[in-house]
């Protein structure tokens, strides 16, 4: 059974520009989550998609965004990137969607931004 | 809001020493504790701990929830060098799969 997939895994972006990465769940698992891994702040919740519905946004700012697929294949995107968006972005998925269930994670993709 | 807070912030202990990690909690509506092991990658999952399952243990690493003392902790004895790693704790909130996790703790094993 293949794991969560995320690509693209290493990416170089310009100050401004905008990205979008995807993740591919394990296949069954209907609840697809978003992470900002950095030094400085350790993992944070960026959002958390269930059946192509958003239902938890973490503390950020609107430029990062996301969704759902019908098939539950996730994409987010970040727009007018800022320097301080550098991170590993790391994206879970797990079955029902409620607290209890073992959340996997994909690699997760390192954006650099200069 | 949910809070998960781990110690140390990092150790470093020689080949075949016991290690315990420390993460305690401040959750409303607990359903359960996540531990993961992090090298360069993404993380891996090692226990959940809930109320119906306090103690878990796979080969050398075991865990115990304390629900009266909101804590757990993780252990390692005979440490390997591939130990080495970032290990973290994280809760998921009460109905969805948002995870709150601790700051981890970077364990260093020297041969």
């Amino acid at each position: 059974k293949a794991g969560v997939t995320q690509t693209p895994r290493y990416l170089i972006k310009t100050r401004g520009q905008q990205v979008t990465l995807s993740c591919s769940p394990i296949s069954g698992h209907r609840s697809v989550s978003w992470y900002q891994q950095t030094p400085g702040q350790g993992l944070q919740f960026l959002f958390e998609y269930f059946s192509e519905t958003q239902r938890n946004k973490g503390n950020f700012p609107g430029r990062f965004s996301g969704r759902q697929f019908s098939n539950s294949r996730s994409e987010m995107n970040v727009s007018t990137l800022e320097l301080g968006d550098s991170a590993l972005y790391l994206c879970a998925s797990s079955t029902l969607g409620h607290s209890g269930n073992t959340i996997y994670f994909g690699e997760g993709s390192w954006l650099t931004v200069v | 809001e949910d809070k998960v807070v781990q110690s140390p912030l990092s150790l470093v202990v020689h080949e075949g020493d016991t290690v315990t990690l420390n993460c305690s909690y401040e959750v409303t509506n607990f359903r359960s504790l996540l531990w993961y092991k992090q090298e360069k990658k993404a993380p891996t999952f090692l226990f959940m701990l809930t109320s119906s399952g306090i103690e878990k243990k796979s080969g050398r690493l075991s865990s115990i929830l304390d629900k009266k003392e909101l804590f757990s902790i993780l252990n390692i004895t005979a440490t390997q060098t591939g130990d080495s790693a970032v290990y973290l704790c994280a809760e998921p909130n009460f109905g969805n799969e948002k995870l709150t996790f601790g700051t981890g703790t970077r364990l260093t094993i020297i041969p």
